[in-house]
């Protein structure tokens, strides 16, 4: 089973509304990020917030973490249209291998003008 | 800024085909991924790579293989293609932070792979 997961899978708002995604994961982390990714593009880091961070803010964008409910989410305030993208939660887990990012399989937000 | 280049955007082989996709960063990051995005499935680690000709399996690393004999560029190969193997490659890379592999990540544009 995966091991991000987000919530809404997809999610249609107006222009100046705010919009909340969640990510939801199942082990222990190093640390949370989120990622955009525009149609056809590559992914594009937003904000990272480490295990012993609740709250962290950049711009337009506010992530909170609470590891209690191994949960996460990403608030985006004052949508605008170029904000339709997917996003993408990604936990630091330990593996095999050593640690590794593992990626959730996305909410995709369109904002209409 | 952090740039990182793949060599082609759009590419269509063959079943049977060798397929080379190139990866380029020029922020002399020690990690480099590869990873395929498929609709539904999301991004799935093929293989990475810490360090120069090391390298290590990711969770799907059947039917390809990497190359890495320069710090800035990390190949994937598909020895022989096949029809399953069509989807959107992804490469990224990142620094090293504390000893870890797990911070930032830097993305190419990705190369949209048909095999017929």
């Amino acid at each position: 089973s995966q091991q991000g997961e987000e919530d809404p899978q997809a999610l249609s708002i107006q222009e100046g509304e705010n919009a909340t995604m969640n990510c939801s994961y199942k082990t222990s982390i190093n640390n949370l990020q989120w990622y955009r990714q525009n149609s056809g593009r590559g992914l594009v880091h937003l904000i990272l917030i480490r295990s012993n961070e609740r709250e962290k803010h950049s711009g337009r964008l506010r992530v909170t973490l609470d590891t209690s409910k191994k949960s996460s989410s990403l608030l985006i305030t004052a949508s605008r249209a170029a904000d339709t993208a997917s996003y993408f939660c990604a936990t630091a887990v330990k593996n095999q291998a050593g640690t590794a990012l593992i990626f959730g399989k996305g909410t995709t937000l369109s904002v209409s003008s | 800024d952090v740039k990182v280049t793949q060599s082609s955007r759009y590419l269509v082989k063959r079943t049977g085909e060798k397929v080379f996709l190139e990866c380029v960063q020029d922020m002399d990051h020690e990690n480099m991924f590869w990873y395929r995005q498929d609709p539904g499935l999301g991004l799935r680690l093929i293989y990475f790579s810490y360090d120069v000709k090391m390298k290590e399996k990711g969770d799907i690393p059947e039917g390809y293989s990497v190359s890495r004999e320069k710090k800035e560029r990390f190949s994937l190969i598909l020895e022989s293609a096949s029809t399953n193997q069509t989807s959107m490659y992804l490469c990224a890379s990142s620094p090293l932070y504390l000893g870890s592999y797990t911070d930032t990540q830097y993305f190419g544009p990705g190369t949209r792979l048909t095999v017929l």
